[in-house]
């Protein structure tokens, strides 16, 4: 099974700020990780997929890059409505897995 | 617009069964493979199980083999998760979602309580 482990487990942002989470695969996979945003008692909503590809209607603010093991999602210019967790996916292999979550609070 | 909408949780007896439903719609149900997560509650999600698009291919997390099974039935475009021994650490929001390697669309959830 593919553990991924990301950090930081929790983050305290002020607006406008850059926010960076990385996550680190136990082993290689590519670049078929993914990322999430699940906001208080919604669904997790596909951010960014394979590493770096954006998704149509996810703003700009939102970027991902990374291959192999280590992979980072950052948000530019932090906004109040970015206030959620944070969860990166790997389909390389089964089981699929996710990581431990990034929980991203607006201060 | 594609949506999936869950049904079928509830409150169940540890050893109880319950059977989870996923409704389809604005997209071509059988072109694609369908997954399980759930998530248990103030948790991070868990990947529960895979079907592929023509049902015949299933996959399972090592946390519900052979407890639980997922079908699907193209003709109604619905997804099914079928949940026997329940134990209490199966108690989580069930969310189905449709899979492009990426997992691109996501039910609401249904949840499930297993407690006596």
């Amino acid at each position: 099974e593919i553990v991924l482990t990301q950090s930081p487990d929790f983050q305290s942002v002020t607006p406008k700020e850059k926010v960076t989470i990385t996550c680190r695969a136990s082993q290689s996979i590519g670049s078929s990780l993914h990322w999430y945003q699940q906001k208080p008692d919604q669904s997790p909503k596909l951010l960014i997929k394979y590493a770096s590809q954006s998704i149509s209607g996810v703003p700009s603010r939102f970027s991902g890059s990374g291959s192999g093991t280590d992979f980072t999602l950052t948000i530019n210019s932090l906004e109040a409505e970015d206030a959620a967790a944070y969860y990166c996916h790997q389909s390389s292999s089964l089981p699929l897995t996710f990581g431990g979550g990034t929980k991203v609070e607006i201060k | 617009e594609v949506q999936l909408v869950e049904s079928g949780g509830g409150v169940v007896q540890p050893g109880g069964s319950l059977r989870l439903s996923c409704a389809a719609s604005g997209f071509t149900f059988d072109d694609y493979a369908m997954h399980w997560v759930r998530q248990a509650p103030g948790k991070g999600l868990e990947w529960v199980s895979l079907i592929s698009g023509d049902g015949g291919s299933t996959y399972y997390a090592d946390s519900v083999k052979g407890r639980f099974t997922i079908s699907r039935d193209n003709s109604k475009n619905s997804l099914y998760l079928q949940m026997n021994s329940l134990r209490t650490e199966d108690t989580a929001l069930y969310y189905c979602a449709k899979d492009t390697n990426s997992l691109d669309v996501w039910g609401q959830g249904t949840t499930v309580t297993v407690s006596s």
